[in-house]
């Protein structure tokens, strides 16, 4: 069973486009990180939520969470090429799968 | 401040051979973990400790020892490699349970 469930995987978005990313957790915790990862590299703390209803802005990417539903989204407003990476969401220690972002001129 | 240093970048082992992942911080962090990244499956925790003398496992402990004898140091021990244990091999650090972690380089590890 998964503990956090990202989706979509891969995501392929034009410039200017705005998108949201998924995250279902089913641990115990209310905790929930996101993180970047660019390819070959480390990974770059980006958000902490720590309570239902958190929302938290920086830039071009907003992170929210709905703990009893248990799930949190990174919305993408406008995008531009700089934000193609694979971004990771964690609920407690466990991180999802990731979602590759790509960022399409 | 340094951060989070990992040694070495990378390595490349024999099956059956151990070996020492280093892991030092300068923050002054309580939490420190050792995560294993693979293709595919995002990150997987192997050890963590929430301050010095005290260490739990993660979700794929098998086949590694950790100890933090110091807040700085955090080393990851590899007892005997398996060409399974070929993997991306992270290291983090975070004042608290509610701060993000900083993490590590990285160590690109082969086990032939």
């Amino acid at each position: 069973e998964l503990k956090v469930e990202q989706n979509p995987l891969f995501l392929s978005m034009q410039e200017g486009k705005n998108y949201t990313i998924y995250c279902n957790y089913s641990t115990t915790s209310d905790r929930l990180y996101w993180y970047r990862q660019d390819p070959g590299k480390s990974l770059e703390s980006l958000f902490v939520l720590l309570s239902n209803g958190a929302v938290k802005q920086e830039g071009r990417l907003m992170a929210s969470l709905d703990t009893k539903a248990r799930l949190s989204t990174l919305h993408i407003t406008a995008a531009v090429h700089d934000l193609s990476a694979t971004y990771f969401c964690v609920n407690q220690f466990y991180f999802g799968t990731g979602t590759s972002l790509t960022v399409i001129p | 401040n340094a951060g989070v240093t990992q040694t070495p970048k990378f390595q490349v082992l024999k099956t059956g051979q151990s070996m020492t992942l280093q892991c030092a911080q300068d923050m002054n962090h309580e939490y420190m973990s050792w995560y294993r990244q693979d293709p595919g499956m995002g990150l997987r925790l192997i050890h963590y400790s929430v301050g010095a003398g005290i260490t739990d496992q993660g979700e794929v402990p098998n086949g590694y020892n950790v100890s933090r004898s110091t807040t700085e140091d955090f080393p990851l021990r590899l007892l005997s490699a398996a060409p399974s244990q070929t993997s991306v091999y992270f290291c983090a650090s975070s004042y608290s349970a509610d701060r993000g972690y900083t993490f590590g380089s990285g160590t690109r590890l082969t086990v032939v």
